[in-house]
């Protein structure tokens, strides 16, 4: 299965642009990258995905890069309620049961006001 | 007009005791999972059913046993409890072929 990896943790001021980085150098052509958040006591919350282009949504923007071994989600303004655990992970279009999705341990976003 | 919903939130039962959870969404996705959340926060998929095929992870034991009397419902039910159970379960659903998944607030599982 293909992997991510991503920092354990980053720190941001509030109101500043946050870049989270993720390596997934064996993707293959069909994986499409997603990025989840999970805040304290909750359910993993969808954010954005995306497969070779880049991706903008009300939440945040997705970098994929060219060779897309890596991408960023990018919070445009961080706020309070952006602190939390973002996973960044792989799941392969071709199967229809998510089968082999497991989420990595994520990095975990600190905003300092 | 919750989009994922699971009863019941919190959940403690002695060992070997048989529960279940339940999982509803109102989404009109084909496909809904269950994921367990243990205790050093990793997130691992248990089981999919789509269109009434269910895809069963093989490294779950048997004691666990998802039930979907229809596309919009997902249960979980646990047969024997053991301590290892202890953990938190989410139920999230997704439309087909890499979709963005929709995950419900989650159930607390305490086993004694």
């Amino acid at each position: 299965d293909a992997k991510t990896t991503q920092p354990n943790s980053m720190e941001s001021n509030e109101e500043e642009p946050v870049h989270l980085p993720c390596n997934h150098s064996t993707i293959s052509g069909t994986d499409y990258i997603h990025w989840y958040r999970q805040l304290p006591s909750q359910g993993p919350e969808y954010v954005i995905h995306g497969l070779t282009s880049n991706v903008n949504n009300r939440m945040a923007s997705l970098a994929i890069a060219e060779d897309r071994k890596s991408s960023t989600l990018i919070l445009h303004r961080a706020t309070l309620r952006d602190a939390a655990v973002y996973y960044c992970i792989l799941r392969d279009s071709r199967s229809t049961g998510g089968f082999k999705t497991i989420f990595g341990a994520g990095t975990r976003l600190f905003v300092k006001a | 007009d919750t989009a994922v919903s699971q009863t019941p939130k919190y959940l403690v039962t002695q060992m070997g005791n048989d529960k279940s959870i339940k999982c509803e969404q109102n989404l009109g996705h084909d496909t809904m999972y269950w994921y367990k959340q243990d205790s050093k926060k990793f997130l691992k998929i248990m089981f999919s059913y789509n269109n009434k095929e269910l895809i069963i992870n093989e490294t779950v034991p048997n004691r666990f046993s998802p039930k979907s009397p229809d596309k919009a419902h997902l249960n979980l039910h646990i047969n024997s409890l053991e301590l290892g159970d202890s953990a938190v379960y989410f139920c999230a659903s997704s439309q087909v072929s890499g979709g963005a998944s929709f995950f419900g607030p989650g159930t607390r599982l305490t086993v004694l």
